[in-house]
């Protein structure tokens, strides 16, 4: 069965470190998003991808980088690593062109910034 | 900017009780979401709405977009503890390609 899959599932780090957070999908989906969650936030679109090679910037960007080499991978880059930055991660794709599509999301990282 | 604003946002209520949650917006959206994610894990797609007015069933959730496609509802009846959870509604534009606004979730606490 197709699935996405985040790891690691829980991480601590310092801060100042840079620190990556793998996604995985085996959907073939061409649309990829990262999401933080915090209470009383809901889900926040951090970056986006709707292909290889393309990139874009969401509502709360500032600190984070993606990269997009194939259509199964979208890992996410912390640069600088901030307390502010402790959350709960998901990843999650699409498929492309429904306008309407459902996302699958994965089952989350915990991150933890001391 | 929170476009997406879900009130309750917590709920506690006794198995057997019906319950509204609401999602509400100044924008207009061209399709509604509705999703349910369970403690430790991502969430899950309940339902999707795209025209305004419409209204959709799953077995014990009613689920109904606004006439003008700035609100929708979320209705249980007769709730189970099996319906504990956050419940997020997320809108979305054709104008781009997939991406969603989620709102600000409302945590169902079914008690038996």
């Amino acid at each position: 069965d197709a699935e996405i899959t985040q790891s690691p599932r829980h991480k601590i780090t310092e801060t100042g470190r840079q620190v990556t957070l793998a996604c995985h999908q085996t959907w073939n989906h061409n649309n990829m998003f990262w999401y933080r969650q915090d209470l009383g936030h809901g889900l926040r679109l951090i970056h986006y991808s709707y292909g290889v090679q393309d990139t874009n910037k969401g509502e709360v960007s500032d600190g984070y980088s993606v990269s997009r080499s194939n259509t199964e991978d979208l890992p996410l880059t912390l640069e600088s690593a901030a307390s502010s930055q402790t959350s709960v991660y998901f990843c999650a794709s699409s498929e492309t062109g429904t306008g309407v599509g459902e996302q699958f999301f994965g089952p989350g990282t915990r991150l933890t910034v001391l | 900017t929170q476009l997406l604003e879900q009130s309750p946002q917590f709920l506690s209520i006794q198995e057997g009780e019906n319950l509204t949650v609401y999602c509400n917006s100044s924008s207009v959206f061209s399709s509604l979401q509705w999703y349910r994610q369970e403690p430790g894990e991502g969430p899950v797609l309940l339902v999707t709405v795209v025209t305004g007015g419409e209204v959709k069933k799953l077995k014990r959730l009613t689920f109904q977009f606004g006439d003008a496609r700035k609100d929708s509802s979320l209705h249980i009846t007769a709730a189970q503890p099996g319906d504990t959870g956050l419940y997020l509604c997320a809108g979305g534009w054709l104008s781009n390609t997939d991406k969603l606004i989620f709102g600000t979730g409302t945590r169902l606490q079914v008690f038996p």
